[in-house]
């Protein structure tokens, strides 16, 4: 199984800051990985894709990179509605594995 | 516009059962694989099982490998999860998920809100 860890497990940042999300795998996926932004009471959203694809509708603060067992979340500019959990997902695998989250909060 | 409703979830005691639904609508359902994916209060999120377009194909988490059933009827745009033997470990909010292309391993491009089971006596 691809054990998926995120870090940090909370990010405090401003409005306007840049925050860095990261994300690693215990086995190379590849660039099989997406990430998600879920809020609270809320289903979790597609942000990303192959790992640096934007999916449909997503602004273009939100950057992904990486390959293999190293991946970052990037937003370049935090907005209020940005702040949330992130979640990411090998799918490089079976079984499907998600990382525990990273909480963004001001 | 895509919908995807979960149902079925409730209170069960340990070693109970319980069926899952999740009707969906505003996309060709036969054409995607589903899943379902699991919330335990305070925690990540869990893959639990996978379904392809067809029916033909499923894939299970270890853990719920041999009790948990993942079903589909594209005539009728649903999909279900059968859970057995189940335990407090259990207790989470159950939701389904569409893949977002062709394969089955896909990542989720829309997600239902979620249908809550509680395992306990």
């Amino acid at each position: 199984e691809r054990v998926m860890t995120q870090s940090p497990a909370t990010l405090s940042v401003s409005p306007g800051e840049r925050a860095t999300l990261s994300c690693r795998a215990s086995q190379s996926v590849g660039t099989n990985l997406a990430w998600y932004q879920q809020k609270p009471g809320q289903a979790p959203r597609l942000l990303i894709y192959d790992a640096s694809t934007r999916a449909t509708g997503i602004p273009a603060r939100f950057g992904g990179s990486g390959s293999g067992t190293e991946f970052t979340l990037t937003i370049s500019s935090l907005q209020s509605e940005d702040f949330a959990i992130y979640h990411c997902q090998q799918y490089n695998m079976w079984p499907l594995t998600f990382g525990g989250g990273t909480r963004v909060e001001i | 516009e895509v919908q995807l409703l979960d149902s079925g979830g409730g209170l069960v005691q340990p070693g109970g059962s319980l069926r899952l639904s999740c009707s969906a609508s505003g996309f060709t359902f036969s054409s995607y694989a589903m899943s379902w994916v699991r919330q335990a209060p305070g925690k990540g999120l869990e893959w639990v099982s996978v379904i392809s377009g067809s029916g033909t194909t499923t894939y299970y988490a270890d853990s719920m490998r041999g009790r948990f059933t993942i079903s589909r009827d594209n005539s009728k745009n649903t999909l279900y999860l059968e859970m057995n033997s189940l335990s407090a470990e259990d207790t989470a909010l159950y939701s389904c998920a569409k893949g977002f292309g062709g394969n089955i391993w896909d990542p989720f491009d829309f997600w239902g809100q979620g249908t809550p089971v509680t395992v306990s006596s």
